[in-house]
């Protein structure tokens, strides 16, 4: 398995702000992923995070709304910009250990007013 | 598109009976099966993952597979009030990622 830490664990924010989320993992790995979880639904992929690469975005996403880093192989950020209440959503990272099994992280609670 | 669909529940079971769960997936490449459990205002939290035909056993947890039917499932025997939570099946590919079915909502009842 893996432990992993994300920063905030919640937050409240205006409308038209920026927030950068961290995710934080106890070891290396290649893979990590940024997710959203709209209240009462299930898990929806945002991109994918490579150490070295440019992340990876799912339709209907793109980098100049959710600008992922990965500067090493256990930490990225994702920021969510200019945001709106669409936004609020629970957003997980998750790693992939052990054949493609993926481990997520605590998530982070985020409300736009 | 890649779809996983589970049954929508919510199911609700008395303590000590078998909760049976259903999953089916669209994309035949699929190569990896996962059961995660998702306590309210938790992240999803590893139960199974299964990757070939048959059944596979871990505790009162049996995941069971069949890819021709693409068909996944997940039995909890002797089910207790502790196991309530959404679970969710998800499906993985040759890339990595992963499909997540809307979950299924499971209430066991003491």
């Amino acid at each position: 398995s893996a432990v992993i830490s994300q920063k905030p664990s919640r937050d409240i924010c205006q409308r038209g702000t920026s927030l950068t989320i961290q995710c934080q993992v106890d070891s290396q790995v290649t893979m990590m992923f940024w997710y959203r979880q709209q209240p009462g639904q299930s898990l929806t992929l945002i991109a994918t995070a490579n150490q070295g690469s440019e992340a990876t975005y799912e339709s209907g996403f793109v980098i100049d709304k959710f600008p992922i880093s990965r500067p090493n192989l256990t930490f990225s950020t994702l920021t969510v910009s200019n945001m709106s209440p669409e936004d609020s959503s629970i957003y997980l990272c998750s790693v992939e250990r052990d054949a493609d099994t993926q481990y997520f992280g605590p998530g982070t609670r985020l409300t736009v007013l | 598109q890649k779809e996983v669909e589970q049954n929508s529940g919510p199911l609700s079971v008395p303590e000590g009976a078998i909760a049976s769960l259903n999953c089916t997936y669209s994309d035949r490449g699929s190569q990896s099966f996962f059961w995660y459990r998702q306590y309210s205002g938790k992240s999803p939290e590893l139960i199974m993952s299964i990757y070939s035909n048959g059944d596979k056993e871990d505790g009162r947890f049996t995941a069971q597979l069949n890819k021709a039917s693409q068909y996944v499932s997940l039995l909890i025997r002797d089910s207790q009030p502790s196991d309530s939570a959404t679970y969710l099946c998800a499906g993985g590919g040759s890339n990595y990622k992963l499909t997540f079915g809307k979950g299924t909502l499971l209430t066991v009842n003491p």
